[in-house]
């Protein structure tokens, strides 16, 4: 079957813009997370869906990010006001029933925020 | 404050030898640790785990140890073959999943 399919794989946008990053889950999987991986560094974790509602959202670093999961299976990334610092791979997994289930990641969407 | 490290940001080995990749981590409430694969340009694939009741998972030419008293672990592959050449990630399940900054692993023909 279709693994997770994130969109798009590479993004460019200028300071302040505002940017949407997609993620298409394994079909059936619950749970949804969402991660930011910066250069030399490993996967930071922002927020994990359980269905449509954010179980746990304390990895967001700020206000100008958000995620929805309107209908319990793609997810949305959003980001208000980018800022350089918002450069990174955006990695998105979903698992069969989150807890300590095995997480299947996407490629990632780069983002490149000039 | 990273809570799982990865000292080592690479390692090369030769063929055929045994690969060490080391991990440690600070929080003793983790009980449930992974090991991931990433090759260039796709995502992080799973391939080992181990929960905290025990000390060594084997799974073909993949083992890991957990030291839970120094709160170590790792992963060994042996014999390593060319394909394992890829970025390692260990991660460590608490309220959470948190993930180590990564070992480049070269296997050299």
């Amino acid at each position: 079957g279709a693994g997770v399919s994130q969109t798009p794989s590479n993004k460019v946008t200028e300071k302040g813009k505002y940017v949407e990053l997609r993620c298409d889950p394994i079909s059936g999987h619950t749970a949804l997370y969402w991660y930011r991986q910066s250069l030399g560094q490993g996967p930071e974790f922002l927020i994990y869906f359980q269905g449509t509602g954010a179980a746990d959202d304390s990895g967001l670093p700020n206000d100008r990010f958000f995620a929805v999961r309107p209908e319990g299976s793609v997810s949305t990334l959003k980001i208000q006001r980018t800022e350089r610092g918002d450069s990174a791979v955006y990695l998105c997994a979903s698992s069969p029933d989150g807890g300590k289930g095995i997480q299947y990641f996407g490629a990632g969407t780069r983002l490149s925020v000039l | 404050d990273q809570q799982v490290k990865q000292n080592s940001p690479s390692l090369s080995v030769q063929e055929g030898r045994i690969s060490i990749l080391n991990c440690d981590y600070t929080n003793s409430m983790f009980d449930y640790f992974l090991w991931y694969k990433k090759y260039p340009a796709e995502g992080p694939t799973f391939l080992i785990s181990i929960s905290s009741i025990k000390d060594k998972n084997e799974d073909g030419r993949f083992t890991v140890f957990l030291n839970k008293s120094a709160k170590h672990l790792s992963l060994h592959i042996v014999p390593s073959q060319p394909g394992d050449s890829a970025v390692y990630f260990c991660a460590a399940i608490g309220n959470q999943f948190y993930f180590g900054t990564g070992t480049s692993l070269t296997v050299i023909p």
